[in-house]
């Protein structure tokens, strides 16, 4: 089983649509969560951290579940400019630098 | 304007030839690292430093090396580069450490695109 996996996608969406992003980790002494977001050809750019109690940012909400080793990210209301690449990043327990990422999941938001 | 800086962004080599990617940033970081992503299969970490003179190896440091001098740089060091390392390298740095549960903003340079011939 892969470190971090995601669905690559690509999703396809129209706009307004809400959509769903998971992630699964294999580690299940990983410490810390987080949502990055690449546009293409660009460096990945922090999105949102992801804390035990779900936190939401806007139209963005991020869960944990820690039981189940998963990791979720929901866009409401999608626009246009969320058209990107989204990466599902997890620090292993032990490890305070090292990041694994996941290969990231694609997303395009057409009118 | 706070930022990490990254040189050259577009590099074409032959193997064998000894080269550096320079990383630097203004923002008094204590963490730094190096990534390469290529196509398939994401971004990979190479290297890391939680601060000067301190660094280690992450999931794919073979072929590379780093060094921490200073804490504003950080450069990769391809000794004798070979086409297998042809990626794109982006360089990150953050107050903290993201493993000691910090929610510290990891910031990325722009990205240096290789190619070993």
């Amino acid at each position: 089983r892969k470190e971090v996996e995601q669905d690559p996608g690509p999703f396809n969406v129209p706009e307004g649509a809400t959509v769903a992003f998971n992630c699964t980790y294999s580690n299940s002494a990983s410490q810390s969560f987080f949502w990055y977001r690449q546009d293409c050809r660009k460096e990945p750019k922090l999105l949102m951290s992801v804390y035990s109690s779900g936190n939401e940012d806007g139209r963005f909400t991020a869960q944990l579940n820690r039981a189940s080793q998963y990791i979720s990210l929901l866009i409401r209301d999608s626009k246009l400019s969320d058209s990107a690449t989204y990466l599902c990043v997890v620090s292993p327990r032990g490890s305070q630098g090292n990041l694994i990422f996941g290969k990231g999941t694609k997303l395009s938001v057409k009118p | 304007e706070a930022q990490v800086t990254q040189n050259p962004r577009y590099l074409i080599t032959v193997t064998g030839k000894k080269l550096t990617v320079t990383c630097s940033q203004n923002m008094n970081h204590e963490y730094m690292s190096w990534y390469r992503q290529d196509p398939g299969l994401g971004l990979r970490q190479i290297y890391y430093s939680m601060n000067v003179e301190v660094t280690d190896k992450g999931d794919v440091p073979e072929g590379y090396k780093v060094s921490r001098k200073e804490k504003r740089n950080f450069p990769l060091i391809l000794e004798s580069p070979s086409p297998n390392q042809t990626s794109l390298y982006f360089c990150a740095s953050s107050y903290t450490p993201r493993g000691a549960g910090s929610t510290d903003t990891q910031y990325f340079g722009p990205g240096t695109r290789l190619t070993v011939l």
